[in-house]
């Protein structure tokens, strides 16, 4: 089946720096979204981007679905950025979602 | 609007129970989902429901099963549960169309401890 891979697993940033996610997947997708859960368990939706760049406030995201990858650009990092970020591909298809691990990412005031 | 609603929030079961957590969505979407998500990793799709009067398995159906009770509701029930479906259990829904999944919204999660 479909593999996605995130990258990296961990990631401790100071206030103020960036940074980028990135998500690889093994076959071809209908969609891909990425996601930020918080610390308090929440699915927050970020960016439902099947191929392109999406930008809103200081993230931005990138979808290569040729190249089979995904990026997410946080930018002027927050505390409150805290949390793991998501990515979930969609199967071309059909309704299957399979998402990553997770990037567990940690920003330091 | 509330979006996606899931109850019961915490649930605690002994070994051979059974139960059902609920789902309700208020977007007038078609498709709706049941995830688990077991601690350090990503979501695992358990059974989806592409349009309503439909269901099929995903990735993790064993031990579930599910009702489309209608276009807003989605239940996912436990026959007799074990420690293993310890998790937290998630909802979702997205506005589906053909083979296009639409974007997923999420309720915030119930979680369910199997002693």
């Amino acid at each position: 089946g479909i593999q996605v891979e995130q990258s990296p697993p961990d990631l401790i940033l100071q206030e103020g720096a960036n940074s980028t996610l990135r998500c690889n997947f093994s076959d071809s997708v209908n969609n891909l979204q990425w996601f930020h859960q918080n610390p308090w368990g929440q699915l927050i939706n970020l960016f439902y981007i099947p191929s392109g760049t999406k930008q809103n406030g200081r993230l931005s995201a990138t979808t290569v679905a040729t190249e089979r990858y995904s990026l997410l650009y946080i930018s002027s990092s927050q505390t409150t950025d805290s949390g793991v970020y998501f990515c979930a591909v969609f199967y071309t298809g059909g309704f299957k979602t399979i998402f990553g691990a997770g990037t567990r990412l940690f920003v330091k005031a | 609007n509330a979006g996606v609603t899931q109850t019961p929030k915490f649930q605690v079961l002994k070994t051979g129970q059974s139960m059902t957590l609920q789902c309700a969505q208020d977007m007038n979407h078609n498709s709706m989902y049941w995830y688990r998500q077991d601690p350090g990793m990503g979501l695992r799709l358990i059974y989806y429901s592409a349009s309503e009067g439909t269901t099929d398995k995903g990735e993790v159906p064993n031990g579930y099963n599910v009702s489309r009770l209608n276009k807003r509701e989605f239940s996912l029930r436990l026959e007799s549960a074990a420690p293993s479906q310890t998790s937290v259990y998630f909802c979702a829904s997205s506005d589906g169309r053909g083979v296009d999944t639409g974007e997923l919204f999420f309720g915030e999660g119930s979680r369910l401890t199997v002693l």
